[in-house]
């Protein structure tokens, strides 16, 4: 089975700007979260989806939001960036009905996000 | 708010030494307890995980971590370390909070194995 696929690796965006990132989960996981990964802050959750519902929110202002398809693919997107917004963004997805957030969960390479 | 204190940013042990990463936390109900491993320029991989039940969890690897209520550590150990287990480690807590579990990473212990 092909693992978390993530795309872009690498980006890099301007102050202002928006973005938005993929996210591909293994095939049959139906709950996909996001995270911030940054040296400042560490790990920190963004959010949690499953079968196309928003089910669990970190503390991240409302610039960042997500959405997730009916093929449980998902995006995640960054309004106005600012350069704090510069981290790495990994994706994980999780086959459990009790989701990502109390289960095993299968982590993406990331995405490097560069704000200038 | 939930927090998770992973004690020393680097630990350096020897090849073949015992490896002690520690971890603790604020739960004051018991949660979801989880150790990941990060190598350089990839995403996390699952160590292992604590739910209920036997409070001394085996992993991959040859990695271990034990539950302790009454401490609120989740610390985690390999009789002998392999220089392949050099990477950042990452404790994790899921507790709810809020009407939801909410994950809540460490900083991670980077470990270094010396030859």
């Amino acid at each position: 089975k092909a693992g978390v696929t993530q795309t872009p690796r690498y980006l890099i965006k301007t102050r202002g700007q928006q973005v938005t990132l993929s996210c591909s989960p293994i095939s049959g996981h139906r709950s996909v979260s996001w995270y911030q990964q940054t040296p400042g802050q560490g790990l920190q959750f963004l959010f949690e989806y499953f079968s196309e519902t928003q089910r669990n929110k970190g503390n991240f202002p409302g610039r960042f939001s997500g959405r997730q398809f009916s093929n449980s693919r998902s995006e995640m997107n960054v309004s106005t960036l600012e350069l704090g917004d510069s981290a790495l963004y990994l994706c994980a997805s999780s086959p459990s009905l009790g989701g990502s957030t109390t289960d095993t969960q299968y982590f993406g390479p990331g995405t490097r996000l560069t704000v200038l | 708010a939930q927090s998770v204190t992973q004690l020393g940013s680097h630990v350096s042990v020897s090849e073949g030494a015992l490896v002690l990463l520690r971890c603790n936390y604020s739960s004051s109900v018991p949660p979801y307890l989880f150790w990941y491993v990060q190598y350089p320029n990839q995403g996390l991989q699952l160590l292992l995980k604590y739910t209920t039940g036997a409070t001394l969890v085996k992993g991959i690897n040859g990695f271990e971590a034990e539950f302790k209520k009454s401490e609120t550590s989740f610390h985690l150990t390999k009789p002998s370390a392999h220089m392949s287990d050099a990477a950042e480690y990452f404790c994790a807590v899921s507790a709810f909070q809020g009407g939801s579990y909410i994950p809540t990473f460490g900083r991670g212990t980077s470990l270094i194995v010396h030859p």
